[in-house]
């Protein structure tokens, strides 16, 4: 089992940046993807990036393609989420999220969850 | 991109009810459907992953089912512990992408 603690979340202006980091422990963090999840305020889930176990693949959500970039140090056991040009529509909680890998068949849901940073763009 | 439409938005239920939730995905998603629980202020729970199958520690009253483009969650009876929203979430393809989810609320 992996624990995740997501950390950075903070107040930025709209056309700013912000740096995420997401740590891991107990378990062998370069066997995992990441994804990175956010919740605005009072709305749902959306998904937003995912990075691959050795970093060779990355994919991102329309929202957010082009302005943020996903990165890893598997020998810091991170994985980061830079963010350009933010705007107000980008405020959430940000989740780092992950599962164990697919095998025989099966690919799970995301089980593991840290507990969220807030991120906050306004002026 | 995958579209996922979850409904009803909520879903008002009292303890011992059936209910169901449906997901309905814009193309096949070859039942790579998952589950999840979110209660305020915590992170969503995983309950169900490739469509059907229960997650280790989650209760058997949770049921999932499904194919192609239309999957339900079922609870059948509803316990105090259950009042929560619920997420499906497709990761077929990318961009992965969750429905809006499901509030279950107490009559």
């Amino acid at each position: 089992e992996l624990h995740l603690l997501e950390s950075g979340g903070n107040l930025v202006q709209p056309g700013g940046s912000l740096s995420l980091s997401c740590a891991a422990s107990g378990s062998t963090f370069s066997e995992y993807d990441i994804s990175w999840v956010r919740q605005a305020p009072g709305k749902g889930l959306e998904w937003v990036s995912i990075i691959s176990n050795t970093g060779d693949t990355r994919h991102f959500a329309d929202s957010v393609k082009g302005r943020f970039t996903i990165s890893r140090d598997n020998s810091e056991d991170t994985v980061y989420l830079q963010m350009n040009s933010l705007r107000a529509e980008d405020t959430a909680i940000y989740y780092c999220a992950t599962r164990e890998k697919c095998g025989n068949g099966v690919c799970y849901g995301l089980q593991y969850w840290g507990q969220g940073t807030l991120v906050t763009v306004s002026s | 991109d995958i579209q996922m439409t979850q409904s009803p938005f909520t879903l008002s239920a009292s303890v011992g009810d059936r209910v169901t939730i449906t997901c309905r995905a814009s193309q096949s998603i070859n039942s790579w459907l998952a589950w999840y629980q979110q209660k305020p202020g915590k992170a969503p729970k995983v309950l169900i992953y490739k469509t059907s199958n229960l997650e280790s520690g989650v209760p058997s009253r949770f049921r999932g089912s499904g194919s192609g483009t239309e999957f339900t969650l079922t609870i059948s009876s509803l316990q105090p512990d259950d009042f929560a929203t619920y997420y499906c979430h497709q990761y077929n393809s990318y961009p992965w992408a969750f429905g809006q989810g499901t509030k279950v609320e107490i009559k």
